[in-house]
């Protein structure tokens, strides 16, 4: 079965950090782009960034809102995908979700369930 | 930055068509794509590549694009299809955000 599970969602501190992991299963994770997107309670969705596969680098991308604060890494012979997020902000709670990307759709076809994240001041 | 303009909300009585509009204006170099989502599920995506359906997306779900819009069309809309819907698309800028989400638009079905 392809699958995402989310994981390392809870509570923090402003100015604390965490580290979300992405376990994928089912498709060949090595030769996927990942994105991470994150949804505030009743808010849409927010793109994060992504990481490219190692044919392309590992190349990542950040949104403007994360950049310098979070990083995206990920571990092939795992199959996971990480999010570190370091100096979180209140406004960086939200459900934080894993996304594979896909060549075929050019879009994010598989997607995790999400994982909740609360930065408490 | 670069955004993706969709109206906050559509209504629509079972049956009949819907239509969500997504404005931008890299949509003519840009393909769009769609996902629906349901309260407290992950989103799934609909419409690829401005009009293309993924195998199991029912075919009442249509998407097209004309210049800086594109649109999600639900034909013969059923109960089940309520649910918010996101247009999605690249940043062709390249100064931020690799990609780009509209802000939603919450589908009722009356």
């Amino acid at each position: 079965e392809v699958q995402l599970v989310e994981s390392g969602g809870g509570l923090v501190q402003v100015g604390g950090s965490l580290k979300l992991s992405c376990a994928a299963s089912g498709f060949t994770f090595s030769g996927s782009a990942m994105h991470w997107v994150r949804q505030a309670s009743g808010k849409g969705l927010e793109w994060v960034g992504r990481i490219r596969s190692k044919a392309n680098s590992y190349a990542t991308a950040y949104a403007g809102s994360v950049k310098g604060r979070f990083t995206i890494s990920r571990d092939d012979s795992k199959n996971t995908a990480y999010l570190q997020m370091n100096s979180l902000k209140t406004e960086d709670t939200a459900v934080y979700y894993c996304t594979r990307f896909s060549d075929h759709y050019d879009s994010l076809d598989i997607w995790g369930q999400g994982t909740m994240v609360t930065v408490s001041s | 930055s670069y955004e993706l303009t969709q109206p906050p909300s559509v209504s629509v009585s079972p049956g009949q068509t819907a239509r969500i509009t997504c404005s931008g204006n890299a949509l003519p170099k840009q393909y769009a794509h769609w996902f629906q989502q349901k309260p407290g599920l992950a989103p799934v995506l609909v419409i690829y590549k401005d009009t293309e359906r993924p195998s199991g997306i029912p075919e009442r779900f249509s998407g097209s694009s004309s210049g800086t819009t594109v649109t999600l069309t639900i034909s013969g809309v059923q109960a089940e299809d309520e649910a918010d819907y996101y247009c999605q698309s690249a940043d062709s800028s390249g100064t931020y955000a690799d990609r780009v989400f509209g802000g939603g638009t919450k589908l009722t079905v009356l």
